[in-house]
């Protein structure tokens, strides 16, 4: 059962531009919504998070925004750059243990 | 490097063979996960522990999967007769029981021929 969905396999942008990255799940006890980055032949590393408490959290160029009423949350990333290229992961938290959608591979083009 | 690290990076088996990961947590994280990860999907929890004590194990793990982390430092995560469809990247995490901490490996690669 997969709990945490990311519809877009891929997203391409142009550099200088908005990314934004979707997920939707459906267990409405998730207590904590993350995002990872992932390059290739390396582990997911932590990005943002935002508490089920909040509906926005801001941290430099990456803004994760949740709506809870329909159990969505993005991530924005402004304006992107060639570096962001790479897996983005969402990832909900119940109990400290997560969950995590299938990615969506962001390309930044020059 | 006080990272998560995992061993081997990269491994290549025969069908039926049996082969074993290791992972080392970060030192002070009391929790450490097992994920696999196929191709286009994301990492699908297999199990956990909290110490040495496994307190979840995930339906995707069947009777070849076997985990330990028996001092609650290090964890090693068996499959018996591989199958073609264990290959996989297998990622282990490790956390002080928030999700903050929650730091991954590079993972091993799994390829079964």
């Amino acid at each position: 059962d997969q709990q945490v969905k990311q519809n877009s396999p891929s997203l391409s942008v142009q550099e200088g531009r908005i990314s934004i990255l979707n997920c939707d799940y459906t267990n409405s006890m998730f207590d904590y919504f993350l995002w990872y980055k992932k390059y290739p032949a390396e582990g997911p590393t932590f990005l943002i998070s935002i508490s089920s408490i909040k509906d926005k959290n801001e941290d430099g160029r990456f803004t994760v925004f949740l709506n809870k009423s329909a159990k969505h949350l993005s991530l924005h990333i402004v304006p992107s750059q060639p570096g962001d290229s790479a897996v983005y992961f969402c990832a909900a938290s119940l109990n400290n243990d997560m969950r995590f959608g299938a990615g969506t591979r962001l390309t930044v083009k020059p | 490097d006080t990272g998560v690290s995992q061993n081997p990076r990269h491994k290549i088996t025969k069908r039926g063979q049996n082969v074993t990961f290791r992972c080392d947590p970060i030192s002070e994280h009391n929790r450490l996960y097992w994920y696999r990860q196929t191709l286009g999907q994301g990492p699908e929890f297999l199990t956990y522990f909290q110490n040495e004590a496994q307190l979840e194990k995930s339906r995707l793990l069947s009777d070849r999967f076997s985990a330990e982390r028996p001092k609650g430092s290090f964890s090693t995560l068996e499959i018996q007769r591989t199958e073609q469809g264990d290959s996989a990247m297998y990622l282990c995490a490790s956390s002080p029981g928030t999700v903050y901490g929650y730091t991954f490996g590079s993972g091993t690669r799994l390829t079964v021929v």
